[in-house]
């Protein structure tokens, strides 16, 4: 079935990276866009970044500008997100879905969250 | 770029329609139709509802419906039952920087 899971998630010390990675299987990973959303613990939800089909274009949220880098592999059918300079208010549980609709942000698909706790 | 503005909360009885708001600004809810709405029940991972404005997806109960009028977009769910409680967020694309603005978020309550 149409399916993403991701991992890498864990507790972190302020100012380290952790990598986070999202498996894509029973659809042609390489035919869609793909996100990141984050939602934070009792806060709403927050679009992180997109990646194009092809890996050439990427667009990422002010607040992680600069910090998170977004990626993938088609031949792996996984996307990832490197997030280094890692504060506080990354704290969150961080989602990746793709996007049904090209990348007008409509996500279809979306994996069960892997919780990313940064703290001291 | 701020969040799309939704109602806190709203809640209605088995059977009534409600309808949940999402305003934003000429730069997203109003330029584009590219407004999604998205339910979540606690502990899980949200589930699009509707897409470009209007749109269901295959497998969503036709309860459930989207319009659009200048930068406010609305969700109405009619014949309410208790599987609708849930919170539920608004999406857009938008031009600014950050291509995609969730709402605030609407909690709905079955009475």
């Amino acid at each position: 079935q149409v399916q993403l899971v991701e991992s890498g998630g864990g507790v972190v010390q302020p100012g380290r990276s952790l990598r986070l990675s999202c498996a894509a299987s029973g659809f042609t990973f390489s035919s869609y866009g793909m996100h990141w959303v984050r939602q934070a613990p009792g806060k709403g939800l927050e679009w992180v970044a997109v990646i194009w089909y092809d890996g050439s274009n990427k667009y990422y949220a002010d607040s992680v500008k600069g910090r998170f880098s977004i990626s993938r592999d088609n031949s792996k059918n996984t996307l990832y997100l490197q997030m280094n300079s890692l504060r506080a208010e990354d704290t969150a549980v961080y989602y990746c879905a793709r996007d049904g609709v090209g990348v007008t942000g409509a996500f279809d698909i979306w994996g069960q969250g892997t919780m990313v706790t940064v703290s001291s | 770029q701020s969040a799309l503005t939704q109602p806190a909360s709203v809640s209605g009885s088995p059977g009534q329609s409600i309808t949940i708001s999402c305003t934003g600004t000429s730069s997203d809810v109003g330029a584009y139709n590219y407004v999604s709405w998205y339910q979540q029940h606690p502990g899980k991972a949200p589930k699009l509802m509707i897409y470009e404005v209007s749109n269901r997806p295959s497998g969503v109960s036709n309860r459930f419906s989207g319009s659009k009028s200048g930068n406010t977009a609305s969700l109405t769910i009619s014949g309410l039952q208790a599987e609708d409680e849930a919170d539920y967020y608004c999406s857009s694309y938008t031009s600014s920087s950050t291509l995609y603005v969730f709402g605030t978020g609407t909690k709905v309550t079955v009475l």
